[in-house]
């Protein structure tokens, strides 16, 4: 069974860098799966982040793409999100997503539970 | 940047069918946008319910449906059960930019 499982620092420091982890367990990087992040504020709607495939190649929601850098380490059967220059509009669930490209395809099956990032000095 | 619309809430009696919609500013939606909708209750992680377009997991509750709908993305729910009362989300694949976008949400009441 594909379970996927966030870890962080719960809270942040303005201006900070937040660093995430998404452990992958019962599934391998295979070349038709993408690995990625979503967002949602408190009381808000969820916001597509980024994501990153087997080879490294990524792709990155353009409105945060400066700031944000995902990697894949496949020995830890991980992936991880690191964004910079943090404000409180970045107080939100983080959640890690596997997408599953085959043909005509696309698929978002499984979700982590998420995990809290506050943003507070 | 590319701004993806849902209808804000809808309302539906028990057994009844609603349609939620998904379109982006774009134009019109089609296959190549891939939609995908996902099923959202308080404190849970989302839950998918269909891909590109018309497709359902396993998990999926055969009352859900996706289909395209006069240049919309579209979810229909027929014979809705007071448990399919959440918010429910679409996220289209923005092909020449290559990301994914999401709707502002759908909440929908059974009542």
């Amino acid at each position: 069974q594909v379970q996927l499982q966030e870890s962080g620092p719960g809270l942040v420091k303005p201006s900070g860098t937040l660093s995430l982890i998404c452990g992958v367990s019962g599934d391998s990087f295979t070349s038709s799966k993408w690995w990625g992040w979503v967002r949602q504020p408190p009381g808000k709607g969820l916001q597509w982040i980024g994501e990153i495939h087997q080879s490294g190649r990524t792709n990155y929601n353009p409105a945060l793409k400066s700031r944000v850098t995902v990697l894949l380490d496949q020995s830890q059967n991980q992936f991880s999100l690191k964004m910079t220059s943090l404000s409180a509009a970045d107080t939100a669930m983080y959640y890690c997503a596997r997408l599953q490209r085959s043909g005509d395809n696309y698929k978002f099956d499984y979700w982590g539970q998420g995990t809290q990032v506050t943003v507070s000095s | 940047q590319t701004v993806v619309t849902q209808e804000p809430s809808l309302t539906v009696s028990p057994g009844g069918t609603v349609t939620l919609t998904c379109a982006p500013s774009t134009g019109a939606v089609t296959s190549d946008y891939h939609p995908n909708w996902f099923q959202q209750k308080p404190g849970q992680p989302p839950r998918p319910l269909i891909y590109s377009t018309i497709n359902t997991h396993p998990w999926t509750p055969a009352r859900f449906s996706g289909s395209l709908l006069g240049g919309k993305a579209a979810l229909t729910v027929s014979g809705v059960q007071p448990e399919d009362e959440a918010t429910y989300y679409c996220l289209l694949y923005i092909g020449g930019d290559q990301h994914w976008m999401f709707g502002g949400g759908t909440t929908l009441t059974v009542l």
